[in-house]
């Protein structure tokens, strides 16, 4: 089967830098995508990765550990409005289809 | 009207009722996709639609029906529906090649009564 787990919540100050972790099992494995979810809202596409490293866009970072079937999302110099839930996602390599992890809820503090 | 949209945005409807959902994306994308999200859980994925063609349909009662006319509408069609049956529901769409990058609509918040 296939699983993803995240921390149910992570809590940080504005002008901080947070981590939300991900650690995943799966059968097979193409890469891992990362989503932002405000209340209410939608789901938007934040990052991919497919190979191990680091991806930066702007105050958003994303890494990936294939070895490890770990990744992370960084965020830096949060700010009030990065209050969401961060979701990854994997592709894997029997499906074209995303399977999502239950989200990290970021609450973010004057 | 760009990217994806959904309508209507809040539905309550009985367990006999008959009601759709749509979903319309105008981003040129080939792929479509029915997600149930609810509280304390993971995005489900229902149905997958590539090039009009359904290609998933993961173990979803009958009591939910997916219609796609063509690559920029997606229906589900529900009909006597259970309690445990309300929540999210959300439409995305994506480049075939890409499912990694999917782009979601707002939703529909189904209520059942």
């Amino acid at each position: 089967g296939q699983s993803l787990e995240q921390p149910s919540e992570v809590t940080a100050v504005e002008g901080a830098i947070v981590q939300m972790n991900c650690t995943y099992q799966t059968s097979g494995f193409y890469g891992l995508s990362w989503y932002q979810q405000h209340d209410g809202g939608a789901p938007t596409f934040l990052s991919y990765n497919a190979l191990d490293g680091l991806e930066e866009t702007g105050r958003f970072s994303s890494f990936l550990s294939r070895s490890d079937s770990y990744g992370y999302l960084l965020l830096q110099e949060l700010q009030m409005k990065d209050s969401a839930s961060y979701f990854c996602a994997v592709i894997t390599t029997d499906t074209d289809k995303l399977i999502f992890g239950t989200g990290t809820r970021l609450q973010v503090f004057p | 009207e760009t990217g994806v949209t959904q309508t209507p945005r809040h539905l309550v409807m009985g367990m006999t009722n008959k009601k759709s959902l749509k979903c319309e994306q105008h981003l040129g994308h080939n792929a479509m996709y029915w997600y149930k999200q609810s509280a304390k859980k993971p995005l489900e994925l229902m149905f997958v639609y590539n090039f009009k063609e359904q290609t998933e349909n993961n173990s979803v009662p009958s009591r939910f029906s997916p219609e796609c006319p063509n690559s920029s509408h997606l229906f589900l069609h529900l009909h006597t529906l259970q309690p445990e049956d309300s929540a999210l529901y959300l439409c995305a769409s994506s480049q075939e090649a890409g499912p990694y990058e999917q782009y979601f609509g707002p939703g529909t918040r189904l209520t059942v009564t």
